[in-house]
């Protein structure tokens, strides 16, 4: 069973749609990322939470520690927003830390 | 402006070379990482440094090595023994806690002839 499981896997939304991803993961944690990466490859990070609810722009990332649960949300979807988002959770190993990824959700927005 | 440089973006290589990926911060950070993506899949870890002179092997290091001499530089080397090593790399860095922001580069696409 993967740690961290995102859904859904794919999305196809038209512009101007509020997009939810949704993120569940299996371990107590310190905090969540929220990872953008561009058809390029790239990856910038989007937020990092540990609890509430954090906001940049259109995008709002969520976070339930209790139910192990965060959901990243975009608000007015435009194309520019088609990308894969990741999330991403450090889970302890061998006294250090190392981060475990989603998947993936890819995410077309078409004009 | 503060971040990190990946160098080549694209890279062939014959089946039985080594080769080496550069990885280069400015944001004055202690750890950095190497990361595999394929398709389909999650960034699985390849090696970690949290400090200099200092590395540890993540899940997957077999066919690969690293050094971290300094505190900007941890270069990534594909060596021969990797089995398939035609993949995505990514580097990314971060203060030593992994509850700070992480700062990835743009990757590194190897591909074997």
């Amino acid at each position: 069973k993967n740690e961290v499981e995102q859904s859904p896997q794919n999305l196809t939304a038209q512009e101007g749609e509020f997009i939810t991803i949704n993120c569940s993961y299996s371990v107590g944690i310190s905090a969540l990322h929220w990872l953008q990466q561009h058809p390029g490859g790239g990856i910038v990070s989007l937020f990092m939470l540990s609890s509430g609810k954090k906001k940049h722009g259109r995008l709002i990332a969520t976070i339930n520690i209790q139910e192990k649960h965060s959901s990243l949300h975009i608000t007015a979807s435009h194309p520019r927003d088609s990308a894969v988002y990741i999330c991403a959770v450090p889970i302890p190993q061998g006294g250090s830390e190392k981060l475990v990824f989603g998947k993936g959700t890819k995410l077309t927005v078409n004009p | 402006d503060g971040g990190i440089t990946q160098s080549p973006k694209y890279l062939f290589r014959k089946e039985g070379q080594n080769v080496t990926l550069s990885c280069e911060q400015n944001l004055n950070h202690d750890a950095m990482y190497w990361y595999r993506q394929d398709p389909g899949q999650g960034l699985r870890l390849i090696y970690y440094s949290q400090i200099v002179n200092d590395f540890q092997k993540g899940d997957i290091a077999e066919g690969y090595s690293v050094s971290r001499e300094k505190k900007e530089s941890f270069p990534l080397t594909v060596t021969s023994a990797q089995k398939n090593p035609t993949a995505f790399y990514l580097c990314a860095s971060s203060i030593v806690k992994l509850t700070g922001e992480l700062f990835f580069g743009e990757g590194s696409r190897l591909t074997v002839l």
